[in-house]
C-alpha cells in the first residue's frame, strides 16, 4: 500500500535549469496538490487538480506548471529553476468526502535546492 | 479569504507535562479547522479537525482541540506528553467550500525533553 509516492526526494540544480517533480497516488484519489514548505512560513499551495484534465493554481503558482493526464500522476514542473524556488515540496492527494472535509494524503517530500 | 497564525515557533515541555498549541484564524465565512503533525523526515498526517458541532475535537494520539467562535481560535492541547510526540504541528483553515485551498500556519515545533 504505497499511498503518495513523491521522487526524487533530493535533488540539486543550478539556475536556469529545469526539472520535475514526480507524484503518484495509487489509492485512485480525485484531488492532488502541491505544496512548498519553508521555515516560518508553513505550507503554501502551489497548484491543485480536483481530476484528470482540470488543474487550478493555489497562492504561489509562478514559476511551476503542471498537468494532470491521469489520475495517478500529478508532475510539477519548474521550467527555469531560481534560488527562491529553493524548498521542500509535498504532494497530496484525496478523496471527495476528504475534501471536504480537510483529509489530505501527503508523500514524504522532495528536498530541492537551487543554486 | 482565510489566514491562520500560530502564536508560538517552538515549544519546549518536560515528558509527561500538559502541552497547548495555539492557533488563531481569521476569516469572513465559516470555517474547518485542522491540525496536522509532521515527524522528523515525514509527511504530514491529520491529527484531529473540526467541521461542525460539539466544539471540542479529540484526535488521535491523546490530543484535542476546542473551537472557540468568540476568539477565533482552535487551540490543541494534551494532558501529558510522551517523546515521542515530538513534531512539528500545524494548524490549518478551509472555508466549507471544501479543502481545494486549505491554508495552513507557520507550524510550531514541539520538543519534549526527558
Amino acid at each position: 500500500n504505497a499511498g503518495v509516492t513523491q521522487t526524487p526526494k533530493f535533488q540539486v540544480l543550478k539556475t536556469g535549469q529545469s526539472m520535475t517533480l514526480q507524484c503518484a497516488q495509487d489509492m485512485n484519489h480525485e484531488y492532488m496538490s502541491w505544496y512548498r514548505q519553508d521555515p516560518g512560513m508553513g505550507l503554501r499551495l502551489i497548484h491543485y487538480s480536483v481530476g484528470a484534465g482540470i488543474t487550478d493554481q493555489g497562492e504561489v503558482p509562478n514559476g511551476y506548471n503542471v498537468s494532470r493526464s491521469t489520475t495517478e500522476d500529478f508532475p510539477l514542473r519548474l521550467l527555469s529553476a531560481a534560488p527562491s524556488q529553493t524548498s521542500v515540496y509535498f504532494c497530496a492527494s484525496s478523496y471527495p468526502e476528504g475534501i471536504n472535509t480537510g483529509e489530505l494524503f501527503f508523500g514524504e517530500g522532495s528536498r530541492l535546492t537551487v543554486l | 479569504a482565510q489566514s491562520v497564525t500560530q502564536l508560538d515557533s517552538q515549544v519546549p515541555v518536560f515528558e509527561e507535562a500538559p502541552v497547548e498549541l495555539r492557533c488563531n484564524y481569521s476569516s469572513s465565512v465559516s470555517v474547518y479547522l485542522f491540525w496536522y503533525v509532521q515527524y522528523p523526515n515525514q509527511g504530514l498526517q491529520l491529527l484531529l479537525k473540526y467541521l461542525s458541532g460539539s466544539t471540542l475535537v479529540k484526535g488521535i494520539n491523546g490530543f484535542e482541540a476546542e473551537f472557540n467562535k468568540s476568539q477565533t481560535s482552535f487551540h490543541l492541547r494534551k494532558p501529558s506528553v510522551h517523546i515521542s510526540d515530538t513534531a512539528e504541528y500545524f494548524c490549518a483553515v478551509s472555508d466549507i467550500q471544501g479543502a481545494q485551498k486549505l491554508v495552513f500556519g507557520q507550524g510550531t515545533r514541539l520538543t519534549i525533553n526527558p
